[in-house]
């Protein structure tokens, strides 16, 4: 049980371009979705957290409108990294939750050049 | 948001009990006591959960003070695929997010 999936698993683009990253709970319904990033021997951070059906709630210093996160079922968020810079590049990782426990997806790596 | 505690690292060699311990003085009444092992580039994984008193299941258990300000993690027989970071959390149904800590990097030597 408690299996999360997010796809891409790695990804390599252009400055400037636009990256979308799908987590999907597979076996369980989360009504909370937060997400994650990580960078190189730093633990994870967190960016934001959103509610199905609901606009999500953004951490200080995380630019809302870089970071667009929809949450449109209890199955599946998607976080849209906008016009991505090199600084963005980092390991993204979404975690839905299912009652008192939050569960995580295997992370998507964003290179971008 | 309850913060977390750990030890940075530790080492331990293949066969041995490993315990690691957390604290959290400033637990709140509806938190649960959450452990995530991370290996690099993978996103964390569930170990266990508990509220109080001691949890147990295939791969750890978890001893929680009656205080509820600690508790430790161990993990019997590791073994050198036990090498990982180990994050203690707390958050609860009514508290949302977790906020992760620095955890604790174990090695585990043959």
């Amino acid at each position: 049980g408690a299996v999360v999936s997010q796809h891409p698993s790695r990804v390599i683009c252009k400055s400037g371009t636009s990256v979308k990253i799908e987590c999907r709970s597979l076996d369980f319904q989360a009504t909370t979705m937060f997400w994650y990033r990580q960078f190189p021997k730093q633990s994870l951070m967190l960016m934001a957290t959103s509610n199905e059906g609901s606009k999500a709630t953004y951490e200080q210093g995380v630019e809302k409108d870089k970071f667009l996160i929809n949450h449109a079922s209890l199955t599946l968020s998607t976080l849209t990294v906008t016009s991505a810079h090199p600084e963005d590049s980092s390991f993204y990782i979404c975690s839905p939750k299912h009652s008192e426990t939050q569960y995580f997806g295997p992370g998507t790596r964003l290179l971008v050049l | 948001l309850a913060k977390t505690t750990q030890p940075i690292s530790m080492d331990s060699y293949e066969g041995q009990e490993v315990n690691i311990t957390c604290s959290h003085n400033n637990i709140a009444t509806n938190d649960y006591i959450t452990w995530y092992q991370q290996f690099p580039s993978q996103g964390p994984r569930f170990i266990i959960q508990g509220y109080k008193t001691k949890v147990t299941n295939e791969v750890a258990s978890l001893f929680i003070p009656a205080d509820r300000k600690s508790s430790t993690l161990s993990l019997p027989r590791v073994s050198l695929s036990d090498t990982a970071v180990y994050y203690c959390l707390v958050g609860g149904v009514n508290t949302g997010k977790l906020i992760f800590g620095q955890g604790t990097t174990l090695q585990v030597k043959p």
